[in-house]
């Protein structure tokens, strides 16, 4: 596709349930990437994929976070018992590759997730 | 831990002034530093990236500097528009390959 794309773009969910957000990065690009936007927090990085692998999970909050890459494509990250401090919008973003320092990210528009 | 600053918090311009937003970062050890818009229930428009060998970038009305010794960054937007209206986001990316943000600079043009 044209840019990175996110899905849902909305969720609200109840307090203890699991949720599954889904990230489509930009066709060729092999570095992915999750951070979190919330109130009073501003962004915060999550995870990074490069290929399949996450050689750095060291954002995830917490045990409830998890996150897959499969294809070298798409990316799922899991919340698993909601709390309401998960409330936030959870953006995802691709770039050519990690490593290099042309790495230039492109975000996607983000999943804004709700926990009542 | 790289911390990274944005000041002022909030701006607001009549219609044509010229806009200058600043970013200060601590650690001066950075590949690049990216320069984003984002607009109210959307995700981030990549605007500049410099690279840390790099004094400046340059895209239609948009400047943005940077020195990496003094751990300074600023864009500056020219002859500014309410279509210009926004919260602007920096972001450093230090000797990896994750970006650390500011909290951003909300602008607001008045016609």
């Amino acid at each position: 596709g044209a840019g990175v794309s996110q899905s849902p773009s909305n969720k609200v969910t109840e307090k203890g349930k699991d949720v599954e957000l889904r990230c489509d990065p930009i066709s060729g690009h092999t570095a992915l990437y999750w951070y979190r936007q919330s109130l009073g927090q501003g962004l915060e990085f999550l995870i990074y994929f490069q290929g399949n692998s996450a050689p750095d999970k060291s954002g995830l909050p917490s045990d409830r976070f998890s996150a897959e890459r499969t294809g070298g494509s798409v990316s799922t990250l899991t919340i698993q018992r909601t709390q309401q401090e998960d409330s936030a919008v959870y953006l995802c973003a691709s770039s050519r590759q990690g490593l290099s320092s042309y790495n230039e990210q492109f975000f996607g528009p983000g999943t804004r997730l709700t926990v009542l | 831990k790289q911390e990274v600053t944005q000041i002022p918090a909030a701006l607001s311009v009549p219609e044509g002034e010229n806009l200058v937003l600043n970013c200060s970062f601590t650690d001066s050890a950075i590949y690049n530093l990216q320069w984003f818009r984002q607009d109210p229930g959307k995700g981030l428009t990549s605007l500049l990236l410099i690279q840390s060998s790099q004094r400046e970038q340059t895209s239609g009305r948009l400047n943005a500097s940077l020195d990496k010794s003094s751990g300074r960054s600023t864009l500056y937007i020219a002859a500014s528009q309410p279509g210009d209206s926004a919260t602007y986001l920096c972001a450093v990316r230090p000797d990896d390959y994750k970006l650390s943000f500011g909290a951003g600079t909300t602008v607001t043009v008045r016609a």
